[in-house]
């Protein structure tokens, strides 16, 4: 099976644009998870979306935001970015919801503000 | 919060076990421990979970105290490949798919 796949990888914007994220979970995978990495603060969980539903959702300001389509696939979006929004941004999808199914994770999308 | 502690670096020399411990006193009966690794500036992967038994894939090890307050992650035969940072996880039942990482132990394997 392919694995999780991110767009795109790479991504400069500037203070106060807005930026959407596309995540593909594995085949079959019906949950998907979204976090955000920083040297600062580490990996971080924002939010889980599962069958188009958000279950769970991180300390994260309102500016963060995602969905799910019925195929499974995830974007998340955050709206009038801050230099602090600079990070990796990572999608991992899991075959159902629940602590018993492991996540796989894509690669991740690399975001720079500027 | 991190339910879980774990030593920030260790070495290994390749070739030998590499045994990474993990302790995680509060664990409550339904929860599980994961574990995961992140090579530089890559998707965490993940490598094995466990409720109360031990366990072991292709990856690796996985020993869980009786207790379950503690757990051990084996490589058997560490490359320098497996140079990266591992994560211990206890999985909260009633979050779903949330993923909580602490800083994790930087495993460097040496030639």
């Amino acid at each position: 099976k392919a694995g999780v796949t991110q767009t795109p990888r790479y991504l400069i914007k500037t203070r106060g644009q807005q930026v959407t994220l596309s995540c593909s979970p594995i085949s079959g995978h019906r949950s998907v998870s979204w976090y955000q990495q920083t040297p600062g603060q580490g990996l971080q969980f924002l939010f889980e979306y599962f069958s188009e539903t958000q279950r769970n959702k991180g300390n994260f300001p309102g500016r963060f935001s995602g969905r799910q389509f019925s195929n499974s696939r995830s974007e998340m979006n955050v709206s009038t970015l801050e230099l602090g929004d600079s990070a990796l941004y990572l999608c991992a999808s899991s075959a159902n919801t629940g602590s018993a199914y492991e996540q796989y994770f894509g690669p991740g999308t690399r975001l720079t503000v500027t | 919060d991190a339910k879980t502690t774990q030593p920030p670096s260790m070495d290994c020399a390749e070739g030998r076990a590499a045994n990474l411990p993990c302790n995680h006193s509060t664990i409550s009966g339904n929860e599980y421990v994961y574990w995961y690794r992140q090579i530089h500036s890559q998707g965490p992967q993940y490598i094995i979970h466990g409720l109360k038994n031990n366990e072991t894939n292709e990856m690796a090890s996985l020993i869980i105290t009786e207790d379950r307050k503690s757990s051990t992650l084996i490589l058997p035969h560490a490359t320098l490949r497996d140079t990266a940072v591992y994560y211990c996880i206890v999985r909260v039942d009633n979050q779903g798919g949330k993923l909580i990482f602490g800083q994790g132990t930087e495993l460097s394997v040496k030639p």
